[in-house]
């Protein structure tokens, strides 16, 4: 059984500070990685993927990958009120060539002024 | 609206319905997938089909539940004899082609169904 987990939520920050979210994963043959920001009641929107070892940075967010560790987190800087939201870690099976993805349970943020 | 529709967005039934939801994808994409989300949880895959070929099938996906892809184009799934643990959203996601960006892949809005 493959398995994504992610730290309990949920997480609080005040505005401005940095949010940091983390994900683990069991299987070893995971190539990709993804990050996405879920607001109720709508469907996931991606806002980062990740596929090799060490940083990578958009805007705001940046993610980390440590295969080794089998760990990916996500970091938002300056978090703002509008990156309230459940965060949803994904892994793509390397074995497949399509886009079955495994979910971890999703981390509620909540930025407040 | 180019983007992934899905009908109906919300479906209260009666346990012991049957149901189903449609999907229709991006109009040149051949490749389509239907995840299951419960509250509090992050999807769960259930199956994929390219094309009109179910090729892959979730154990989740008891015998209950029927999906299909005639034509390649929009795709339905039906669930029968509905339960209250059936209570979800049902995401449908749609790609072309698939690589490690996660870029291809588009998510319906989903549609909620509730079983009293």
């Amino acid at each position: 059984q493959k398995e994504v987990e992610q730290n309990s939520g949920p997480l609080s920050v005040p505005e401005g500070a940095i949010a940091s979210l983390n994900c683990t994963y069991s299987d070893r043959v995971s190539q990709s990685f993804f990050w996405y920001r879920q607001y109720s009641g709508k469907s996931p929107e991606l806002i980062m993927s990740i596929y090799s070892n060490g940083d990578k940075e958009d805007g705001r967010f940046t993610a980390q990958l440590n295969k080794a560790s089998q760990y990916v987190s996500l970091l938002i800087r300056d978090s703002q009120p509008s990156d309230s939201a459940t965060y949803l870690c994904a892994v793509n099976d390397g074995g497949t060539s399509y886009g079955k993805l495994t979910f971890g349970q999703g981390t509620i943020l909540t930025v407040h002024p | 609206d180019t983007g992934v529709s899905q009908d109906p967005r919300h479906k209260i039934t009666k346990r012991g319905q049957n149901v189903t939801f449609r999907c229709d994808p991006i109009s040149e994409h051949n490749r389509l997938y239907w995840y299951r989300q419960t509250l509090g949880q992050g999807p769960e895959f259930l199956t994929y089909f390219q094309n009109e070929a179910q090729l892959e099938k979730s154990r989740l996906l008891s015998d209950r539940f029927s999906a299909e892809r005639p034509k390649g184009s929009f795709s339905t799934l039906e669930i029968q004899r509905t339960e209250q643990g059936d209570s979800a959203m049902y995401l449908c996601a749609s790609s072309l082609e698939w690589d490690t960006s996660g870029n291809t892949i588009y998510f319906g809005e989903g549609s909620w169904l509730t079983v009293v």
